[in-house]
């Protein structure tokens, strides 16, 4: 069965520092994998997917995340954060039909 | 395009009355889903339409929730009777359907339920 491990419930990091949000994922088959963001009293938008091919994935508001099967892992990426970032993010592992979300991340910037 | 919509956005209720929850996909999108969202956690998914038809209800406690997809378009999410664990946020999601293991979710903006 999937499952889904995000490292650290709560991430702080000044604003123009790197973000890093850490996930890991458990699985017998090939995943799916994405990650959303959640802003306050809003639904989940989508961030960035792998499928197949690339293993580094760039997605909107200038996040990455890279595929690492040797290491089981998708951590999530942005060079330079800023205020706007400030939410919470959720990895997720998709096998056959169904999304396993992890616990989620709130990332907090500090200006 | 207009997004996944969702009714109400808050309610809040008595231990052992009923609710009930709405939702309208974005237009065309075969593939409906409804998540609970307890404070903390990640989104747990209770169950999956396909068209109008249920493909994943594994998750669902079907002594108190119901759902339906009439016409394989809106879908409603009944809780009865509620219970204090009840309390959550209920997001429903729609994808396109055509291949659902990879798939994009559209999340709506949820319903935060409260039960006292």
């Amino acid at each position: 069965a999937q499952s889904v491990t995000q490292l650290g419930s709560h991430v702080s990091v000044s604003e123009g520092a790197l973000v890093l949000l850490r996930c890991n994922y458990s699985s017998s088959v090939p995943p799916y994998l994405f990650w959303y963001v959640q802003y306050p009293n809003q639904g989940l938008q989508l961030l960035l997917k792998y499928t197949t091919g690339a293993t580094l994935v760039k997605g909107i508001n200038g996040f990455e995340a890279e595929f690492k099967k040797s290491e089981t892992s998708f951590h999530l990426t942005k060079p330079s954060a800023h205020m706007s970032d400030a939410a919470e993010y959720f990895c997720a592992g998709g096998s056959n039909y169904k999304l396993t979300f992890g616990k989620g991340t709130l990332l907090t910037v500090n200006p | 395009e207009a997004g996944v919509a969702q009714s109400p956005r808050y309610k809040i209720i008595e231990k052992r009355q009923s609710v009930a929850f709405w939702c309208n996909p974005i237009s065309g999108h075969a593939t409906l889903y409804w998540y609970q969202q307890i404070l903390g956690q990640g989104p747990k998914l209770l169950i999956q339409f396909q068209n109008n038809g249920v493909v994943d209800d594994s998750q669902l406690p079907k002594d108190r929730f119901s759902a339906e997809r009439l016409k394989g378009v809106d879908s409603t999410l009944k809780i009865q009777p509620a219970k204090l664990e009840d309390s959550a946020v209920y997001l429903c999601a729609s994808s396109l359907g055509s291949d659902r293991g990879t798939d994009t979710q559209y999340f709506g903006p949820g319903t935060r339920l409260t039960v006292l």
